[in-house]
């Protein structure tokens, strides 16, 4: 079945660092896919979306790219602030269906 | 816009007892969904609803859960005979129609339930 694995967390830089969160998945078709962001005490929310192979995903400085050679959607920013504190989540969706599939989360902590 | 509203948005309860959670999803949302969340998981898909046709329900929803959307507009989840397996936070989230987006859900922020 489908499934999406993340980088384990936590994981915890200072502020103006280089962030990648390593996302992978396992789909049987040609995935959407999905970063959501949840911030302490709020619902997730959409960060960015790629529907097709290479397309690229942006939002907030934060980027990933759709490679589906490598099925991967690895999550990047350029310098980190301490509100980009949360976790993030990668997600997939299936052509078609309804459900998001959901990786594990990575618990992100930036300190000043 | 209100976004989607979830209540309670805790509730702690005894092995045994019945919750309801209640849901209500943006206005003009035809789509809405539950989703369970355990402490340090993804959230896991539960069921969905195409106004007020409950259209897929995972193998997740056991017997013991029931989920309703009578007017295709606020949806409750019901759990009967709680399990301290049961505890975990419950989502809901809606989205519009096809056409506004790859499946871009909005989410609501979540009721936890406790069971002692």
């Amino acid at each position: 079945g489908n499934s999406v694995t993340q980088m384990e967390g936590p994981v915890t830089l200072s502020e103006e660092a280089f962030l990648t969160i390593n996302c992978t998945y396992t789909a049987t078709g040609y995935p959407s896919l999905f970063w959501y962001v949840q911030y302490p005490g709020e619902g997730l929310q959409l960060l960015l979306k790629a529907t097709k192979a290479d397309d690229k995903g942006s939002n907030k400085g934060f980027e990933a790219t759709y490679r589906k050679e490598t099925t991967s959607f690895h999550l990047e920013k350029g310098s980190v602030q301490v509100s980009d504190s949360a976790v993030y989540f990668c997600a997939l969706s299936e052509q078609g269906a309804q459900k998001l599939v959901f990786g594990q989360g990575t618990r992100l902590t930036i300190n000043p | 816009d209100t976004g989607v509203s979830q209540n309670p948005r805790h509730k702690i309860t005894k092995r045994g007892q019945n919750v309801t959670f209640r849901c209500d999803p943006i206005s003009e949302h035809n789509r809405l969904y539950w989703y369970r969340q355990t402490l340090g998981q993804g959230p896991e898909f539960l069921t969905y609803f195409q106004n007020e046709a409950q259209l897929e329900k995972s193998r997740l929803l056991s017997d013991r859960f029931s989920a309703e959307r009578p007017k295709g507009s606020f949806s409750t989840l019901e759990i009967q005979r709680t399990e301290q397996g049961d505890s975990a936070m419950y989502l809901c989230a809606s989205r519009g129609h096809v056409r506004s987006g790859a499946n871009v859900l909005t989410f609501g922020a979540g009721s936890r339930l406790t069971v002692l």
